[in-house]
């Protein structure tokens, strides 16, 4: 079973560009979560689907970040323009259902200079 | 927003030793859940607790909850230096069972 694919593993980008994060989930999975990890801190959600429908995006910053998840299988995560403060990891998961265990991707480091 | 705290925030520990992570949350629980992140890399699903069990075993891992004190634990048996890695503890709120909410997570370091 392949497991969550994310692309790029790496970005370095400088600050008010803009950046998107791809996210291929595994098979069959109806639940996509997008989590952000700060170094040495706990990922932190910030939107969730089912299927193609953003269920939970309250923690999403909506002035810079935006989401889609078309046909609900791949998603996309962007952000338009970065700030410094969005330097950290960007992990996607899928689960079966809502509530059951997670499946994470490698995650995308980002470096904002 | 994080729900869970991690007790010890850091340990280190010699191989073949016990390693005992503890996770407090704050709202009531459908089920709590234990990941495994080694470094750079993405999160490792490792045991799901639900909130009717009191004790689950997988192998080395034994994972205890207490709902009436909010409190989780996690026992590492005989423990090796590849189980070095930080271990966060996550839970789905009974009230909005679409959250997976995770802690600050336990960083664990085993010495050969």
């Amino acid at each position: 079973e392949a497991g969550v694919v994310q692309s790029p593993r790496y970005k370095i980008i400088e600050k008010k560009q803009p950046v998107a994060f791809w996210c291929n989930p595994i098979s069959g999975h109806n639940t996509l979560y997008w989590y952000r990890q700060n170094l040495g801190q706990g990922p932190e959600l910030l939107i969730r689907y089912e299927n193609e429908e953003a269920v939970d995006d309250s923690q999403l910053p909506k002035d810079r970040f935006s989401a889609e998840r078309l046909k609900g299988v791949d998603s996309t995560l962007k952000i338009q323009p970065a700030e410094l403060g969005d330097s950290a990891v960007y992990l996607c998961a899928s689960s079966f259902q809502a509530a059951s265990r997670a499946f994470f991707g490698q995650g995308t480091r980002l470096t904002v200079v | 927003s994080q729900q869970g705290e991690e007790d010890p925030q850091a340990l280190s520990i010699q191989e073949g030793e016990n390693a005992t992570m503890n996770c407090s949350y704050k709202t009531s629980i459908n089920n709590l859940q234990w990941y495994r992140q080694n470094s750079g890399r993405g999160l490792v699903h490792l045991i799901l607790i639900r909130s009717n069990e009191r004790e689950k075993h997988s192998g080395r891992l034994r994972v205890t909850l207490d709902t009436s004190k909010k409190s989780s634990s996690l026992l590492i048996t005989a423990s090796r230096a590849a189980d070095t890695a930080s271990y966060f503890c996550a839970t789905v709120p009974i009230d909005n069972t679409d959250k997976l909410i995770f802690g600050t997570g336990t960083r664990l370091q085993v010495f050969p």
